[in-house]
């Protein structure tokens, strides 16, 4: 079951420009929304995150937009570099536990 | 800090022998996960452990997976026989009490 989508494996962008990953869920209990970036051969790391509370959440040069009707997340990237260059994890969680759901990630180019 | 250690990084098996992976996670996290990530697709959660107690396992094939948390700190996953379609990289995460994950490097294992 995908409760977690990300419809595109893969982006690529120009360094400097905004890069923009997307993300839709289906399950309306989903509460708690993160974004995970994974360089090869490392686990994910954490790197923005946004309750159901909020629509928006900003670090840095990263951006996460979340729209409860439409179960549809972003994360903006501006101005993107070229260590951004990663596969990007949205994940989803319910209040019930801890268990995350994750999509199937989506493979960001930076080009210098 | 310490990040969480996994080991080994990575095992080459042949389909019906024995494997295990081990996890020593962050000092202090009360909870502990199991993922496996089939290239191309985001973790999927295995088996989540509150200290040394089972929290979920729904998702894990009891068949041949087992997991144990045997003094609430480091963990083993082992698959018994193995198939080849066990062949991912098994990540394991930590996290303090409904708080975001902190994965391991995983362990790549190829099942031939």
């Amino acid at each position: 079951d995908q409760q977690v989508k990300q419809n595109s494996p893969s982006l690529s962008v120009q360094e400097g420009r905004i890069s923009i990953l997307n993300c839709d869920y289906t399950n309306s209990m989903f509460d708690y929304f993160l974004w995970y970036k994974k360089y090869p051969a490392e686990g994910p790391t954490f790197l923005i995150s946004i309750s159901s509370i909020k629509d928006k959440n900003e670090d840095g040069r990263f951006t996460v937009f979340l729209n409860k009707s439409a179960k549809h997340l972003s994360l903006h990237i501006v101005p993107s570099q070229p260590g951004d260059s990663a596969v990007y994890f949205c994940a989803a969680s319910a209040p019930s536990n801890n268990d995350m759901r994750f999509g199937a990630g989506t493979r960001l180019t930076v080009k210098p | 800090e310490a990040g969480v250690a996994q080991s080994p990084r990575y095992k080459i098996i042949e389909k019906r022998q024995s494997v295990a992976f081990w996890c020593n996670p962050i000092s202090g996290h009360a909870t502990l996960y199991w993922y496996q990530q089939i290239l191309g697709q985001g973790p999927k959660l295995l088996i989540q452990f509150q200290n040394n107690g089972v929290v979920d396992d729904s998702q894990l094939p009891k068949d041949r997976f087992s997991a144990e948390r045997l003094k609430g700190v480091d963990s083993t996953l082992k698959i018994q026989p193995a198939k080849l379609e066990d062949s991912a990289v098994y990540l394991c995460a930590s996290s303090p009490p409904m708080n975001e994950q902190f994965f391991g490097p995983g362990t790549r294992l190829t099942v031939l």
